[in-house]
Protein backbone atom coordinates (compact mmCIF):
# COMPACT_ATOMS: atom_id res chain seq x y z
CA UNK A 1 0.00 0.00 0.00
CA UNK A 2 1.32 3.17 -0.84
CA UNK A 3 0.48 4.60 2.71
CA UNK A 4 -1.88 7.79 3.47
CA UNK A 5 -1.95 10.25 0.48
CA UNK A 6 -2.51 13.86 0.99
CA UNK A 7 -3.19 16.64 -1.27
CA UNK A 8 -2.18 19.41 -1.94
CA UNK A 9 1.22 19.04 -0.49
CA UNK A 10 1.22 22.80 -0.23
CA UNK A 11 -1.11 25.31 -0.64
CA UNK A 12 -0.98 29.19 -0.48
CA UNK A 13 -4.47 31.19 -0.40
CA UNK A 14 -6.29 34.27 0.05
CA UNK A 15 -7.66 35.23 2.81
CA UNK A 16 -11.54 34.53 2.70
CA UNK A 17 -11.17 31.89 0.04
CA UNK A 18 -12.35 28.96 0.41
CA UNK A 19 -9.86 25.72 1.04
CA UNK A 20 -10.53 22.19 0.05
CA UNK A 21 -7.85 19.58 1.70
CA UNK A 22 -7.75 15.76 0.66
CA UNK A 23 -6.97 12.61 2.05
CA UNK A 24 -7.04 8.73 1.10
CA UNK A 25 -6.69 6.61 3.67
CA UNK A 26 -4.67 2.96 3.96
CA UNK A 27 -6.80 0.38 2.11
CA UNK A 28 -8.78 -1.62 4.93
CA UNK A 29 -8.28 1.06 7.50
CA UNK A 30 -11.65 1.64 9.54
CA UNK A 31 -10.16 5.08 11.14
CA UNK A 32 -9.50 7.97 9.76
CA UNK A 33 -8.23 11.19 11.60
CA UNK A 34 -7.62 14.67 10.71
CA UNK A 35 -4.90 16.56 12.67
CA UNK A 36 -3.56 20.38 12.69
CA UNK A 37 -0.18 21.10 13.98
CA UNK A 38 1.39 24.67 14.38
CA UNK A 39 4.57 25.52 16.40
CA UNK A 40 2.13 27.00 19.62
CA UNK A 41 0.02 24.59 19.80
CA UNK A 42 1.66 21.00 18.90
CA UNK A 43 -0.67 18.58 16.87
CA UNK A 44 -4.34 18.58 17.80
CA UNK A 45 -7.20 16.30 16.90
CA UNK A 46 -9.66 18.18 14.43
CA UNK A 47 -12.10 15.55 13.88
CA UNK A 48 -12.32 11.46 13.58
CA UNK A 49 -14.00 8.98 11.55
CA UNK A 50 -15.00 5.37 12.10
CA UNK A 51 -16.20 3.71 9.23
CA UNK A 52 -17.31 7.07 7.49
CA UNK A 53 -19.19 8.09 10.08
CA UNK A 54 -18.29 10.93 12.00
CA UNK A 55 -17.30 10.19 15.69
CA UNK A 56 -15.57 13.08 17.47
CA UNK A 57 -15.51 16.73 16.02
CA UNK A 58 -14.83 18.48 19.06
CA UNK A 59 -11.62 20.11 18.12
CA UNK A 60 -13.02 21.57 15.23
CA UNK A 61 -12.56 25.10 15.72
CA UNK A 62 -14.85 27.05 13.92
CA UNK A 63 -18.01 26.36 11.75
CA UNK A 64 -15.33 27.48 9.19
CA UNK A 65 -14.28 24.09 8.87
CA UNK A 66 -16.20 21.48 7.83
CA UNK A 67 -15.37 17.82 6.98
CA UNK A 68 -16.51 14.53 5.34
CA UNK A 69 -15.99 11.31 4.23
CA UNK A 70 -18.22 10.05 1.48
CA UNK A 71 -16.36 6.56 1.12
CA UNK A 72 -13.87 4.39 2.84
CA UNK A 73 -11.22 5.72 0.32
CA UNK A 74 -11.79 9.51 0.49
CA UNK A 75 -12.12 12.25 2.90
CA UNK A 76 -12.40 15.87 2.85
CA UNK A 77 -11.32 19.11 5.04
CA UNK A 78 -12.83 22.22 4.17
CA UNK A 79 -12.06 25.66 5.38
CA UNK A 80 -14.46 28.04 4.42
CA UNK A 81 -13.84 31.27 4.38
CA UNK A 82 -9.90 30.97 5.22
CA UNK A 83 -8.42 33.22 7.52
CA UNK A 84 -4.20 33.48 7.95
CA UNK A 85 -4.46 32.53 11.66
CA UNK A 86 -5.65 28.77 9.77
CA UNK A 87 -2.24 28.67 8.18
CA UNK A 88 -0.76 25.01 9.62
CA UNK A 89 0.08 21.76 8.69
CA UNK A 90 -2.95 19.50 8.40
CA UNK A 91 -2.52 16.29 8.78
CA UNK A 92 -4.15 12.80 7.47
CA UNK A 93 -3.92 9.68 9.64
CA UNK A 94 -5.60 6.39 9.72
CA UNK A 95 -5.71 2.96 11.63
CA UNK A 96 -7.53 -0.43 11.60
CA UNK A 97 -10.41 -1.70 13.34
CA UNK A 98 -9.02 -2.14 16.43
CA UNK A 99 -7.43 0.65 19.33
CA UNK A 100 -4.52 -1.55 19.67
CA UNK A 101 -3.15 -0.89 16.42
CA UNK A 102 -0.64 1.72 14.98
CA UNK A 103 -2.00 5.10 13.33
CA UNK A 104 -0.22 6.04 10.02
CA UNK A 105 0.23 9.57 8.74
CA UNK A 106 0.45 11.24 5.65
CA UNK A 107 2.90 13.79 4.33
CA UNK A 108 0.03 16.33 5.60
CA UNK A 109 -0.49 19.52 3.83
CA UNK A 110 1.26 22.98 4.48
CA UNK A 111 -1.83 25.44 4.47
CA UNK A 112 -0.39 29.39 4.43
CA UNK A 113 -3.44 32.06 4.43
CA UNK A 114 -2.01 35.21 2.97
CA UNK B 1 -8.51 16.39 30.32
CA UNK B 2 -5.27 13.92 29.01
CA UNK B 3 -2.13 15.77 29.03
CA UNK B 4 1.02 14.98 27.53
CA UNK B 5 4.34 16.39 28.05
CA UNK B 6 7.87 15.51 26.70
CA UNK B 7 11.31 16.43 28.36
CA UNK B 8 14.04 17.40 27.18
CA UNK B 9 12.02 19.90 24.47
CA UNK B 10 15.45 19.79 22.84
CA UNK B 11 18.50 17.08 23.11
CA UNK B 12 22.17 17.53 21.49
CA UNK B 13 24.31 14.51 21.87
CA UNK B 14 27.61 13.40 19.82
CA UNK B 15 27.41 10.15 17.54
CA UNK B 16 27.32 7.11 19.67
CA UNK B 17 25.59 7.98 22.64
CA UNK B 18 23.01 6.17 24.03
CA UNK B 19 19.88 8.06 25.48
CA UNK B 20 16.47 8.61 27.04
CA UNK B 21 13.24 10.21 25.34
CA UNK B 22 10.74 10.87 28.26
CA UNK B 23 7.21 11.13 27.58
CA UNK B 24 4.68 11.51 30.82
CA UNK B 25 0.61 11.52 31.05
CA UNK B 26 -1.43 13.09 33.47
CA UNK B 27 -4.71 10.31 33.18
CA UNK B 28 -3.13 6.63 33.87
CA UNK B 29 -6.11 5.86 32.23
CA UNK B 30 -4.97 5.35 28.63
CA UNK B 31 -5.30 1.94 26.18
CA UNK B 32 -1.92 2.02 25.03
CA UNK B 33 1.17 4.55 23.73
CA UNK B 34 2.80 5.43 20.41
CA UNK B 35 5.96 6.50 19.85
CA UNK B 36 6.81 8.83 16.45
CA UNK B 37 8.97 10.50 14.56
CA UNK B 38 9.14 13.16 12.23
CA UNK B 39 11.63 14.57 10.26
CA UNK B 40 11.62 18.23 9.04
CA UNK B 41 8.74 19.26 6.36
CA UNK B 42 7.67 15.51 6.77
CA UNK B 43 5.35 13.56 8.01
CA UNK B 44 4.71 11.47 11.68
CA UNK B 45 6.41 7.95 11.17
CA UNK B 46 4.92 4.99 13.53
CA UNK B 47 8.36 3.56 15.27
CA UNK B 48 6.42 1.69 18.43
CA UNK B 49 3.15 0.58 19.46
CA UNK B 50 3.20 -0.14 23.40
CA UNK B 51 -0.42 -1.69 24.98
CA UNK B 52 -0.89 -1.04 28.24
CA UNK B 53 -0.45 -4.33 29.58
CA UNK B 54 2.92 -4.29 28.62
CA UNK B 55 6.15 -2.96 29.91
CA UNK B 56 8.05 -2.79 27.41
CA UNK B 57 8.87 -2.97 23.39
CA UNK B 58 11.69 -3.03 21.26
CA UNK B 59 12.58 -2.26 17.39
CA UNK B 60 15.80 -2.45 16.69
CA UNK B 61 17.94 0.11 18.42
CA UNK B 62 14.47 1.60 19.98
CA UNK B 63 13.33 0.20 22.89
CA UNK B 64 10.11 1.61 24.81
CA UNK B 65 9.02 1.40 28.22
CA UNK B 66 5.19 2.11 29.46
CA UNK B 67 5.31 2.27 33.89
CA UNK B 68 1.16 3.18 33.28
CA UNK B 69 0.63 3.95 37.34
CA UNK B 70 3.12 6.56 37.39
CA UNK B 71 2.12 8.37 34.15
CA UNK B 72 5.54 7.56 32.04
CA UNK B 73 6.99 6.22 28.99
CA UNK B 74 10.77 6.77 27.99
CA UNK B 75 12.47 5.71 24.52
CA UNK B 76 15.52 4.67 24.41
CA UNK B 77 17.75 4.85 21.34
CA UNK B 78 20.90 2.87 21.58
CA UNK B 79 24.05 3.70 19.48
CA UNK B 80 22.73 7.24 18.57
CA UNK B 81 23.57 8.38 14.73
CA UNK B 82 22.82 11.29 12.81
CA UNK B 83 20.53 10.03 10.61
CA UNK B 84 18.56 9.81 14.64
CA UNK B 85 17.70 13.40 14.39
CA UNK B 86 14.44 14.62 14.22
CA UNK B 87 11.13 15.34 16.59
CA UNK B 88 10.69 12.44 18.33
CA UNK B 89 7.04 12.55 19.50
CA UNK B 90 4.99 10.16 21.83
CA UNK B 91 1.24 9.50 21.80
CA UNK B 92 -1.60 8.31 23.82
CA UNK B 93 -4.81 6.85 23.65
CA UNK B 94 -7.13 7.16 26.00
CA UNK B 95 -9.40 4.12 28.23
CA UNK B 96 -13.03 5.29 27.15
CA UNK B 97 -11.73 7.86 25.05
CA UNK B 98 -12.53 6.37 21.65
CA UNK B 99 -9.91 6.18 19.15
CA UNK B 100 -8.11 9.09 19.21
CA UNK B 101 -4.55 10.10 20.43
CA UNK B 102 -3.37 13.11 22.65
CA UNK B 103 0.09 14.46 21.36
CA UNK B 104 3.16 15.32 23.51
CA UNK B 105 4.84 18.62 22.38
CA UNK B 106 7.80 16.57 21.09
CA UNK B 107 12.00 16.42 21.34
CA UNK B 108 13.72 17.88 19.09
CA UNK B 109 17.15 15.32 19.28
CA UNK B 110 19.92 16.47 17.42
CA UNK B 111 23.26 13.77 17.01
CA UNK B 112 26.09 15.27 15.51
CA UNK B 113 28.92 13.61 14.55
Amino acid sequence: DAGVIQSPRHEVTEMGQEVTLRCKPISGHDYLFWYRQTMMRGLELLIYFNNNVPIDDSGMPEDRFSAKMPNASFSTLKIQPSEPRDSAVYFCASSGAYRDTEAFFGQGTRLTVV
Amino acid sequence: KQEVTQIPAALSVPEGENLVLNCSFTDSAIYNLQWFRQDPGKGLTSLLLIQSSQREQTSGRLNASLDKSSGRSTLYIAASQPGDSATYLCAVRRTGGGNKLTFGTGTQLKVEL
